[in-house]
């Protein structure tokens, strides 16, 4: 069974711009969360979709947006680019999306974003 | 809310030596508990779980964790490091709100080097 993959794996943009990352998870999953890590902060919730629905959100300001298809695959949009964004997002998908139903997040290798 | 420390944030052994890799939670009830393993530009790959049940848990590469409720502990551990373990090494805790969907909160990870 293929894993979890994310486009583009690397993206440089200018502060400013506006990005949009892609994530498909594995085939069956439907629930998908999204986690930024930078050195400074570590690994950081953003927010998880089920089903087409955003159900948990993380701490971070409304630049940062996503959205989820039918096929279950995700996007996440980050407007108005800050230096600070620059970091590494990565999409994990489960099943449920419920840990206690003893489901389990698989990560993908990440889109490696750069803010000039 | 949940929070997850890792006292270690770098940790040298020599191979073949055994290693062990704290982690400490705070959670208001029965936590479900994870470790990941991060190579360098690499995401995040699961090492081992723990739901319920027998608080010895085994994973995958010779790695086991064991739960200790009474000490809010789930440390990671390997009798025999090989080189290739040199990675960063995360525990995660994963919320249980069945309305909420995943969210796993992650410690600040402990990198580990090999020495040969």
């Amino acid at each position: 069974k293929a894993g979890v993959t994310q486009t583009p794996r690397y993206l440089i943009k200018t502060r400013g711009q506006q990005v949009t990352l892609s994530c498909s998870p594995i085939s069956g999953h439907r629930s998908v969360s999204w986690y930024q890590q930078t050195p400074g902060q570590g690994l950081q919730f953003l927010f998880e979709y089920f089903s087409e629905t955003q159900r948990n959100k993380g701490n971070f300001p409304g630049r940062f947006s996503g959205r989820q298809f039918s096929n279950s695959r995700s996007e996440m949009n980050v407007s108005t680019l800050e230096l600070g964004d620059s970091a590494l997002y990565l999409c994990a998908s489960s099943y449920t999306g419920l840990a206690g139903l003893s489901d389990t997040q698989y990560f993908g290798p990440g889109t490696r974003l750069t803010v000039l | 809310a949940q929070s997850v420390t890792q006292p270690d944030i770098h940790i040298t052994v020599s191979e073949g030596a055994s290693l062990e890799l704290r982690c400490n939670y705070s959670y208001g009830a029965t936590p479900y508990l994870f470790w990941y393993v991060q190579s360098p530009g690499q995401g995040l790959q699961l090492l081992l779980k723990y739901f319920s049940g027998d608080t010895l848990v085994q994973g995958i590469k010779g790695f086991e964790a064991e739960f200790k409720r009474s000490q809010s502990s789930f440390n990671l551990r390997k009798p025999s490091v090989h080189w290739s373990d040199a990675a960063e090494y995360f525990c995660a805790v994963g919320a249980i709100e069945k309305s909420s969907g995943d969210k796993l909160t992650f410690g600040t990870g402990t990198r580990l080097a090999v020495r040969p």
